[in-house]
């Protein structure tokens, strides 16, 4: 069956351009992360989400990141006024459940590149 | 605060032989999942191995093993019979067992080199 989806696989924008990035989970799966990997680091937890729960977004680093998940399903990530610290790797993933014995399930990422 | 410590930046094996990775982690919880994932270039991280903190043995998945040292809080990972393919970034992850908690702290990660 098909994987987590993410789109587009590389974006290139001009500091202070917004970005909008797209994960497409898998079928049925209810728990979705955003990660942040910067050249060299692990990966920083950004948000979470678990069906119809209120996300926690205590991990994204301003207020000029923003996400959502339509319909428990699709979620993007949205950076506002982008900055060049902004450029990294940025990872979804997807799990059946919130459970740690539900393995996470990730997508191939966003390189995004703030010229 | 639980943190997760990789201080390997960089190894390498020769195809066929045995490498370990290291990962030290800490915390104030005594019931935890410790993971590792491997990042090929391809960017795709994908589960190797979960150990739960609970359980005394070392989990094994073919080649790769763990060792598990619970009092030294310590977790390595060990690559049995290096294959080309194994060459990749290795993050090791840690998640709290408690209900109500999701978040997963991942180490820096070590990058593999397989020599021919």
């Amino acid at each position: 069956g098909a994987g987590v989806s993410q789109s587009p696989s590389n974006k290139v924008t001009e500091k202070g351009k917004d970005v909008e990035l797209r994960c497409d989970p898998i079928s049925g799966h209810t728990a979705l992360y955003w990660y942040r990997q910067s050249l060299g680091q692990g990966l920083e937890f950004l948000i979470y989400f678990q069906g119809n729960s209120a996300p926690d977004k205590s991990g994204l680093p301003s207020d000029r990141f923003s996400a959502e998940r339509t319909g428990g399903s699709v979620s993007t990530l949205t950076i506002q006024r982008t900055q060049q610290e902004d450029s990294a790797v940025y990872l979804c993933a997807s799990s059946w459940g919130a459970g740690a014995e539900q393995p996470q399930h990730f997508g191939d990422g966003t390189r995004l590149s703030i010229l | 605060a639980q943190t997760v410590t990789q201080s390997q930046p960089e190894m390498s094996v020769q195809e066929a032989e045995t490498v370990t990775l290291s990962c030290t982690y800490d915390t104030s919880e005594s019931d935890y999942y410790l993971f590792w994932y491997k990042q090929p270039p391809s960017r795709q991280m994908i589960l190797v191995i979960r150990q739960e903190a609970y359980k005394q043995q070392n989990a094994t998945e073919n080649r790769f093993s763990v060792n598990f040292q619970k009092a030294a809080k310590s977790f390595s990972l060990k690559i049995s019979d290096s294959q080309l393919g194994d060459a990749a970034m290795y993050f090791c992850a840690y998640r709290s067992a408690g209900s109500g908690t999701y978040k997963y702290i991942f180490g820096t990660g070590t990058r593999l080199k397989v020599l021919a």
